[in-house]
């Protein structure tokens, strides 16, 4: 059984680009979450996606966006990039929120703005 | 405003020995706690978890305890090998939606474990 599958594992843009993350949810789970993880800190929860649309969502900006494709993976959009947006991107997935359940992480991509 | 809080970023132990991480949360909204436990360029992998009707759970090595009147918990690690070695996570959720949130974790900064041989 597959795990949380991201893509791609390390990625180097420049300011003022845009980057594309992906992410499919391990098997049986329809739920999936983003955190950013800075270095030194904890991961910090960006957005969620159930049925296809953001159900919740952290403190980040618009230029933070997602999608969630009908098979349950996602993507992460991030714009107009800025150097304080190098860090460790995971994806999460579980079951719906309102359950008891652990989030299953993936490896992460590490996200690096020159 | 930090809600979920792990006061030592760092923590040295004998192998065999045992190691307590320690854990505070603020939010009294939160009914689900979980510990993961992360590799250098590895995601973070789950550990154990507690939700707030209990005040103890059990999976082999790992035990984790709940005070939830001083918002506390604590994992054991039982006795202590290297391969434990690696950087904890504790995270907690709220089952219920309240403030525009439900289910998402919120973690702490963690603690580096160092297990000697």
């Amino acid at each position: 059984d597959a795990g949380v599958t991201q893509s791609p594992t390390h990625l180097i843009k420049t300011r003022g680009q845009q980057v594309t993350l992906r992410c499919s949810p391990k098997s049986g789970h329809d739920t999936v979450s983003w955190y950013q993880q800075a270095l030194g800190q904890g991961p910090q929860f960006i957005f969620q996606y159930y049925e296809e649309e953001e159900r919740q969502r952290g403190n980040f900006p618009d230029r933070f966006s997602g999608h969630q494709f009908p098979n349950y993976s996602s993507e992460l959009n991030v714009n107009a990039l800025l150097l304080g947006d190098s860090a460790l991107y995971l994806c999460a997935s579980s079951f719906p929120p309102g359950t008891y359940t652990e989030a299953f992480f993936g490896q992460g991509t590490r996200l690096t703005v020159v | 405003d930090q809600q979920v809080k792990q006061n030592s970023p760092s923590l040295s132990v004998q192998e065999g020995r045992i190691s307590i991480l320690n854990c505070d949360y603020t939010n009294s909204m939160f009914d689900y706690f979980l510990w993961y436990k992360k590799y250098p360029a590895e995601g973070p992998t789950f550990l154990i978890s507690i939700s707030s009707i209990k005040d103890k759970n059990e999976d082999g090595r790992f035990t984790v305890f709940l005070n939830k009147s001083a918002k506390h918990l604590s994992l054991h690690i039982v006795p202590s090998q290297p391969g434990d070695s690696a950087v904890y996570f504790c995270a907690a959720s709220a089952s219920q939606f309240y403030g525009g949130s439900q289910g998402n974790l919120i973690f702490g900064k963690g603690t580096k474990l160092s297990v000697k041989p």
